[in-house]
């Protein structure tokens, strides 16, 4: 089955610097790559998602990229603010997303004022 | 404002007792999905269905658990008998799957066994 690894498993960023998280994915036939946000005691939100056919997407100050080739993918978070802290998953799924998510084991991002 | 309902928020029960999860899902979503969130091993996927019909419960501990969707504004995890290591939060999730891929998650359900 799929496997997704993620790195780093925690992350201090100074507000206002950039963030990046990385995703890797074992399955080749994987074409569905969504970002969850999780706050503490609180269900996973997504905030951003990519298909296989796309290689970059973004939106505000999040962004994704994919590398099919190398099977890996990243969030970038511009500009990072205190509510930013919380707890990110990476997953990969099959059919679109149609056949449940295989997660990562998250990343906890640190906002420092 | 459409929403994914489980209840309870939290159960605490003594090992060895029976445990039920109910989900509403988002009105109108034909796929229905069970995770379990713990420390150890993140967020997992127990079981899913899709217009009610099981379609995967590879995750799931089969001589414990069973998930089942006796209508389409209902979907229940139990486990019977319950143990300390199924402490965990239980997770529903919800998506019409169809030109979008999003899954809607519920608030969870905090069990523990003692």
């Amino acid at each position: 089955g799929e496997n997704v690894e993620q790195h780093p498993s925690t992350l201090s960023v100074q507000e206002g610097d950039s963030a990046v998280i990385k995703c890797t994915y074992s399955d080749s036939a994987s074409n569905y790559f969504p970002w969850y946000k999780q706050e503490l005691g609180k269900r996973p939100q997504l905030i951003i998602d990519i298909r296989s056919n796309v290689g970059e997407k973004k939106d505000q100050r999040i962004a994704v990229t994919l590398n099919k080739t190398a099977k890996h993918f990243s969030l970038h978070i511009t500009e990072t603010q205190p509510e930013d802290s919380a707890v990110y998953f990476c997953a990969a799924s099959k059919g679109g997303g149609a056949d449940g998510l295989t997660f990562g084991k998250g990343t906890h991002l640190i906002i420092q004022p | 404002d459409a929403r994914v309902t489980q209840t309870p928020r939290h159960k605490v029960t003594e090992m060895g007792q029976e445990v039920t999860m109910r989900c509403q899902p988002i009105l109108g979503h034909n796929t229905v999905f069970w995770y379990r969130q713990t420390m150890m091993q993140g967020l997992e996927l127990l079981a899913y269905f899709r217009n009610r019909a099981p379609l995967d419960d590879s995750g799931m501990p089969k001589d414990r658990f069973s998930a089942e969707m006796p209508d389409a504004t209902l979907a229940t995890l139990k486990i019977q008998p319950s143990e300390p290591r199924d402490s965990a939060v239980y997770f529903c999730a919800s998506g019409l799957l169809i030109g979008n891929t999003e899954a809607f998650f519920g608030q969870g359900t905090r069990l523990t066994v003692v």
